[in-house]
């Protein structure tokens, strides 16, 4: 089967910088994303490591690397406005349905 | 463009009953899926359609939930009869593309409340 493990909760002041942290177990995958949902609501599209290394947008950086099976999403310039849950997510390969696998969603609270 | 819209936001119902949640994709987007999460967990996988057609329901709990993605635009999801245990958060998303190359857009869920 497939799991993802991520920290349940993480707090941070404004303006710092926070690493989210994503470990999964999956036979094969295309890739890994990340979500964000505020207070329940409709999860958001952030970002997708389709190879290993960083990727970059703007505030937002994710970084995957398959052989530890590990990736992270990284904040930087906190604003209070990133309060929200957060979500790593594998894409299953073709032959395991193509559907995103997600994690229990780390709840971060940016403090001022 | 509009979103994905869900319908109920939330729905309060007794256990035995039945209850249908309606998901209006994004126009254009031929992949739509159902999730739900419960109770602070995962977003779990229920079932994914690709047009009028049920690509994968391995995520589906069992037969008390049925989907039906008609003419291949909006998608139902019965819940006949309700248990406790199918309390939870309901999420629909769609994608113009499978979900490796397209990001999935969601709803803002259904709130189901069985008591």
């Amino acid at each position: 089967g497939q799991s993802l493990e991520q920290p349940s909760e993480v707090t941070a002041v404004e303006g710092a910088i926070v690493q989210i942290n994503c470990t999964y177990q999956t036979s094969g995958f295309y890739g890994l994303s990340w979500y964000q949902q505020h207070d329940g609501g409709a999860p958001t599209f952030l970002s997708y490591n389709a190879l290993d290394g960083l990727e970059e947008t703007g505030r937002f950086s994710s970084f995957l690397s398959r052989s530890d099976s590990y990736g992270y999403l990284l904040l930087q310039e906190l604003q209070m406005k990133d309060s929200a849950s957060y979500f790593c997510a594998v894409i299953l390969s073709y032959n395991q349905g193509g559907k995103l696998i997600f994690g229990q969603g780390t709840e971060l609270s940016v403090k001022p | 463009e509009a979103g994905v819209t869900q319908f109920p936001s939330h729905s309060v119902i007794e256990k035995g009953q039945t209850v249908t949640l309606r998901c209006d994709p994004i126009s254009g987007h031929d992949n739509l899926y159902w999730y739900r999460r419960v109770m602070g967990k995962e977003i779990k996988f229920l079932l994914h359609f690709v047009k009028e057609s049920k690509q994968d329901e391995s995520g589906m709990p069992n037969n008390r939930f049925l989907a039906e993605r008609t003419g291949g635009t909006y998608s139902t999801l019965k819940v006949q009869p309700a248990e406790l245990e199918d309390s939870g958060v309901y999420f629909c998303a769609s994608s113009l593309g499978s979900s490796y190359n397209s990001p999935l857009h969601f709803g803002n869920g259904t709130r189901l409340t069985v008591t």
